[in-house]
């Protein structure tokens, strides 16, 4: 069974602060695929960075940088200069390679509040 | 590009009826999931259809049940409605059936009285 956690239910920063978002997950697959959602208050989920378990290398989008190790089943995201836009609830999600389809496992989500 | 479509966006049904939400996926995408998000059990797995067949299930009853359309778009119809029914229902689309990238819609929120 797949299982993903956050366990940082709500994060609170001040403006320009760095904050990290952790992400823990649980597999037996060796091919996966680890996936970083936002959620606006508008309700759609978009799509951050997805990364495949093969893949260990860091990656940086402006921002936004990811921070995937293998050895401790971690996928942490974080964001430089917070920025009052970045308010939203952030989902780290697990897939596998199955022949049949997918399915997304999601974890319970960060809710992330920056003020001003 | 046109992002994945959902309609209607808000509903309010009464318990014992029954509903559809329609879901339109990207240009050229084939694969269309849907997943429902309730604060109790988060977001979870519905069912994902590909070529106009259901390719995986989760774990809910008989009575969510769905299809695919010749042109990739998609429905889920939920029947006899009950009060936990209440949810924010996302479709999500993708180019190709597995593991591709999902791309979610703004979801339809369904309200059980």
């Amino acid at each position: 069974a797949q299982k993903v956690t956050q366990a940082q239910t709500e994060i609170s920063v001040v403006e320009k602060e760095d904050v990290t978002l952790d992400c823990v997950y649980e597999t037996r697959d060796t091919t996966y695929y680890l996936f970083w959602y936002k959620q606006p208050p508008s309700g759609e989920l978009v799509f951050l960075i997805r990364r495949n378990s093969f893949d260990e290398q860091n990656e940086i989008s402006g921002r936004y940088s990811w921070n995937f190790q293998k050895s401790t089943s971690s996928f942490n995201f974080t964001i430089t200069a917070s920025q009052v836009v970045d308010s939203a609830v952030y989902f780290c999600a697990l897939s596998r390679k199955e022949t049949s389809g997918s399915r997304l496992t999601f974890g319970e989500g960060t809710q992330l509040t920056v003020n001003p | 590009k046109a992002g994945v479509t959902q309609t209607p966006r808000y509903l309010i049904k009464t318990r014992g009826q029954q509903v559809t939400l329609s879901c339109s996926p990207i240009s050229g995408h084939r694969s269309v999931s849907w997943y429902q998000q309730t604060p109790g059990q988060g977001l979870q797995f519905l069912f994902e259809y590909f070529s106009e067949t259901q390719r995986n299930k989760g774990n809910f009853p008989g009575r969510f049940s769905g299809r695919q359309f010749s042109n990739s778009r998609s429905e889920m119809n939920v029947s006899t409605l009950e009060l936990g029914d209440s949810a924010l229902y996302l479709c999500a689309s993708s180019l190709l059936l597995s593991p591709d990238t999902q791309y979610f819609g703004p979801g339809t929120r369904l309200t059980v009285l």
